[in-house]
């Protein structure tokens, strides 16, 4: 099974900084990592596919980047709506066996 | 526009059998590439994913769940089934179903979720 780690668990940054978070997988995933947001009390949302690829409508404040087991979600601009649990799962495997990672909080500070 | 909504007891009693319906609109399992699948996630915690199943019938487990979970569709009624034997507290969750599609396993757009909780 590949493991992803996710880091930091909770992040604290003000509205309007940028927040960086960090996904590692234990073995190579090659672009094959979504990235979703959830919101207290709400299913989660895709956010970014392909590692990069931002799913439809999400903003563009919004950007992942990373390959093969270093990952990375951006937002550029923290906005109000933006504090919530985000996290990183990888589909690499054939036949599929999608694994999540342990989530990042992001908090205001 | 694509929708789910999970379905189901919110309340089992420990060695039952759990059994999860998702009903679903705005895509049809019949499609080629589609597929839709089961995740959970415990209060507090992360999400795990469950179960896939595609349009072809083609049916996938967690490795740590499978003896456990049976997963089917009723093309007819827009619906997918999950079934979890020998529920345990440990089982507590919101489960959620999500739409998926072949070799790319993401889930988008999500249920809602339905809290389940396993308890004498």
């Amino acid at each position: 099974e590949i493991v992803m780690t996710q880091s930091p668990a909770t992040l604290s940054v003000s509205p309007g900084e940028r927040a960086t978070l960090s996904c590692r997988a234990s073995q190579s995933v090659s672009s094959n990592l979504a990235w979703y947001q959830q919101k207290p009390g709400q299913a989660p949302r895709l956010l970014i596919y392909g590692a990069s690829t931002r799913a439809t409508g999400i903003p563009a404040r919004f950007s992942g980047s990373g390959s093969g087991t270093e990952f990375t979600l951006t937002i550029s601009s923290l906005q109000s709506e933006d504090f919530a649990v985000y996290y990183c799962q990888q589909y690499n495997n054939w036949p599929p066996r999608p694994t999540f990672g342990g989530g990042t909080k992001v908090e205001i500070k | 526009q694509i929708t789910l909504k999970e379905s189901g007891p919110t309340l089992v009693k420990p060695t039952q059998t759990l059994t999860l319906t998702c009903t679903f609109s705005g895509f049809s399992l019949s499609t080629s590439g589609v597929g839709v699948g089961w995740i959970r996630q415990p209060p507090g915690k992360a999400l795990e994913w469950l179960a896939l199943i595609y349009w072809d019938d083609d049916k996938r487990y967690s490795p740590s769940l499978k003896s456990r979970l049976t997963i089917t569709k009723d093309t007819s009624k827009n619906q997918v089934v999950l079934t979890m034997t020998n529920m345990d507290p440990v089982d507590t969750a919101t489960y959620y179903c999500a739409h998926s599609q072949w070799l790319v396993p993401w889930f988008d757009p999500w249920g809602q979720g339905t809290l389940v909780t396993v308890s004498s």
